[in-house]
């Protein structure tokens, strides 16, 4: 069943804008993941939380955790034509990884 | 370090025929992972395996459905008489140890199956 569940399932900004995406679960985990896929394509990763963790920070992504709520969030800061994709977020338990339906964001040139 | 590889990278099938596909790791990963997707959904997990063991096969279709990891060689998907709720693509992932000690899988490119 799925576990992960994104919102918004679609995001269309301005190129420079700053692009959120949301992600809730439903059971303990031990870490949540974030990836993202270009049409056509695999999986790429891009930020791993664990459940010990509030908050992350890469380049320009910028990942929350709240175990409380059972919610993270994905902050892409000045976004880019390039940041075009699907982001999945993926919750580890287990040793499975269970994956929402995904946020389809376009950046508008 | 190549990447995961999988192919072939698009595959139509008849209904009723075979269709296998194939997965190598990333080198020095002895933990594959084949999940299945259809279009504008996430992934669905279908199997993971180490090396010659099928640790959870949970996820997959007791009936037509087979996946090996041998001791030598690529992991292999294998459906057998395809039917067209089949047509997906089907990703294979792969990580160094189990993701409860890594966390981060890497991903091939997938294999799209199409049933005619």
């Amino acid at each position: 069943s799925q576990q992960g569940e994104e919102d918004p399932q679609a995001l269309s900004i301005q190129e420079g804008e700053n692009a959120t995406m949301n992600c809730s679960y439903k059971t303990s985990i031990n870490n949540l993941q974030w990836y993202r896929q270009n049409s056509g394509r695999g999986l790429v990763h891009l930020i791993l939380i664990r459940s010990n963790e509030r908050e992350k920070h890469s380049g320009r992504l910028r990942v929350t955790l709240d175990t409380s709520k059972k919610s993270s969030s994905l902050l892409i800061t000045a976004s880019r034509a390039a940041d075009t994709a699907s982001y999945f977020c993926a919750t580890e338990s287990n040793y499975q990884l269970i994956w929402g339906a995904g946020t389809k964001l376009i950046i508008k040139p | 370090n190549a990447g995961v590889m999988q192919n072939p990278r698009h595959l139509v099938r008849r209904r009723g025929q075979e269709a296998r596909l194939r997965c190598s790791p990333m080198k020095g990963h002895s933990h594959v992972y084949w999940y299945r997707q259809l279009p504008e959904e996430g992934l669905k997990f279908m199997v993971y395996l180490q090396k010659e063991n099928i640790i959870d096969e949970s996820g997959m279709p007791k009936e037509r459905f087979s996946a090996e990891f041998p001791k030598e060689g690529p992991s292999i998907l294998r459906i057998q008489q395809v039917v067209r709720g089949d047509s997906a693509a089907y990703f294979c992932a792969s990580s160094p140890q189990g993701l409860s000690n890594t966390g981060e899988l890497f991903f091939g490119e997938g294999s799209r199956l199409t049933v005619l």
